[in-house]
């Protein structure tokens, strides 16, 4: 029973460079999401993804990249950190799309860029 | 577009006390799908419930209860008898129009719940 599994749960990085979040689903859920949330706000959409192969962008998609190579794994990179994307990351899966489908949340990701 | 409003940033009430968390929405569509859920202090995202845009009948779950009111585009959440338990940031959510572009959900700034013992 894992759901929706991301790492790593804490990255602390310096100014420049890159890492990727992992996050993996056994659900077989086709859609996937990745979600940024600051301090004192609502989650915002970054990244979402339909299926394998299929990707899109959400409301805040920049310095941000993603993939969806099969259907279980979404990772999200960033390529060149900066402090503005300190903030907790949460990727979230769903079996329909967002209109009606409940979403299912990783336990989320800290990252703070120094 | 679409916008959720939790005006309440903060409440805090005594254990067993009943209280109401605020919920308004805005969107154009006619379809659409409201949502609740709970984040508690070990930062996991909870569902809660949804709800659709046809379905104004308001739903009980133990001591979990929604209002929801198209009128007045509010969707509000009441906990009867709070418990310490209950203690956490509790986001209200809505569905987006997929055609729009963008898909998922549009949250609100949450509002966090303390329950005093």
């Amino acid at each position: 029973n894992a759901g929706v599994t991301q790492t790593p749960k804490f990255r602390i990085l310096k100014i420049g460079q890159s890492m990727t979040l992992q996050c993996t689903q056994d659900m077989n859920h086709n859609y996937m999401y990745w979600y940024r949330q600051d301090p004192g706000m609502g989650l915002k959409l970054i990244y979402y993804s339909v299926g394998a192969g299929i990707t899109d962008k959400g409301e805040v998609p920049n310095g941000y990249n993603v993939s969806r190579s099969t259907t279980e794994d979404f990772p999200l990179r960033l390529e060149l950190a900066a402090p503005s994307q300190t903030s907790v990351y949460f990727c979230a899966s769903s079996h329909t799309r967002g209109l009606g489908g409940e979403l299912f949340f990783g336990e989320g990701s800290r990252l703070t860029v120094l | 577009a679409q916008k959720v409003t939790q005006a309440q940033t903060e409440i805090s009430v005594v254990e067993k006390e009943d209280v109401t968390l605020d919920c308004v929405y805005e969107t154009r569509d006619t379809t659409y799908y409201l949502f609740w859920y709970k984040q508690p202090p070990s930062g996991e995202l909870v569902f809660l419930i949804r709800r659709n845009s046809f379905d104004e009948q308001n739903e009980i779950s133990g001591r979990y209860s929604w209002n929801f009111q198209k009128s007045t585009s509010s969707f509000n959440f009441t906990i009867t008898a709070s418990q310490v338990v209950d203690s956490a940031v509790y986001f209200c959510a809505l569905g987006f129009n997929p055609g729009g572009g963008a898909d998922g959900l549009t949250f609100g700034k949450g509002t966090h719940l303390i329950i005093q013992p």
